[in-house]
């Protein structure tokens, strides 16, 4: 079954960087993107970017462009979500999600999300 | 950017009503719309995709509409497991942008 695993919760002082991981199993990981999307405590969720497994092709949301960069290691079936110079408005959950090459057919899977908490 | 207008942000209903959300989007957007459920402490779940296609495992008091600029999620027969927040996201540009969300609560 499909299933991605995300790594644990951290916690970051404020201009520190995180890297969230984001384990993918049970499909071709290279026939998928994946996007990474957080949400604020009591927040809509906020799209981020996203990632073609196949190709290494990004893209950002400007809110973040800049800070962030995804990366992916098709050999661990693996993604990646830096964030660096972290305030406290990046204090989020975190969540990766699989995109099919259709966009019309949504984000059908999602991590379990990772609690990043900036605070000094 | 393309603009999500969700309403309401926040509806009480009984159980067995039937419940609408609206999502309208600036400019267009085709059909290229989703919807998804988000219970406290949990992932969304994908509920609609292309607007009105219903994701396989999902109830089929579920259902979808619209398309261009307005769209529709109406529940059929709100059920115990429904009370949660409902938000809408496009995918026919980047940034992939959501709705505020709804809020479905108990009356």
């Amino acid at each position: 079954q499909v299933q991605l695993v995300q790594s644990g919760a951290e916690v970051q002082k404020p201009g520190a960087s995180v890297k969230v991981s984001c384990k993918a199993s049970g499909y071709t990981f290279s026939g998928y993107d994946i996007h990474w999307v957080r949400q604020a405590p009591g927040q809509r969720l906020e799209w981020m970017g996203m990632i073609n497994a196949a190709y290494d092709n990004t893209k950002y949301s400007q809110k973040t462009q800049g800070r962030v960069t995804i990366s992916s290691d098709a050999s661990a079936t693996t993604a990646y979500m830096e964030l660096s110079s972290l305030t406290s408005e990046d204090t989020a959950v975190y969540y990766c999600a699989r995109g099919p090459a259709d966009r019309r057919l949504g984000l059908d899977y999602w991590g379990q999300g990772t609690l990043v908490t900036v605070s000094s | 950017d393309i603009q999500m207008t969700q309403s309401p942000s926040s509806l009480s209903a009984s159980v067995g009503d039937r419940v609408t959300i609206t999502c309208r989007t600036s400019p267009s957007i085709s059909n290229y719309l989703s919807w998804y459920q988000q219970k406290p402490g949990r992932a969304p779940k994908l509920l609609i995709y292309a607007a009105s296609s219903l994701q396989s495992g999902v109830p089929s008091r579920f259902s979808g509409s619209g398309s261009g600029t307005d769209f529709t999620l109406t529940i059929s027969g709100l059920q115990l497991e429904d009370f949660a927040t409902y938000y809408c996201q496009q995918s026919y540009s980047t940034p992939r942008t959501f709705g505020q969300g709804t809020k479905v609560e108990i009356k």
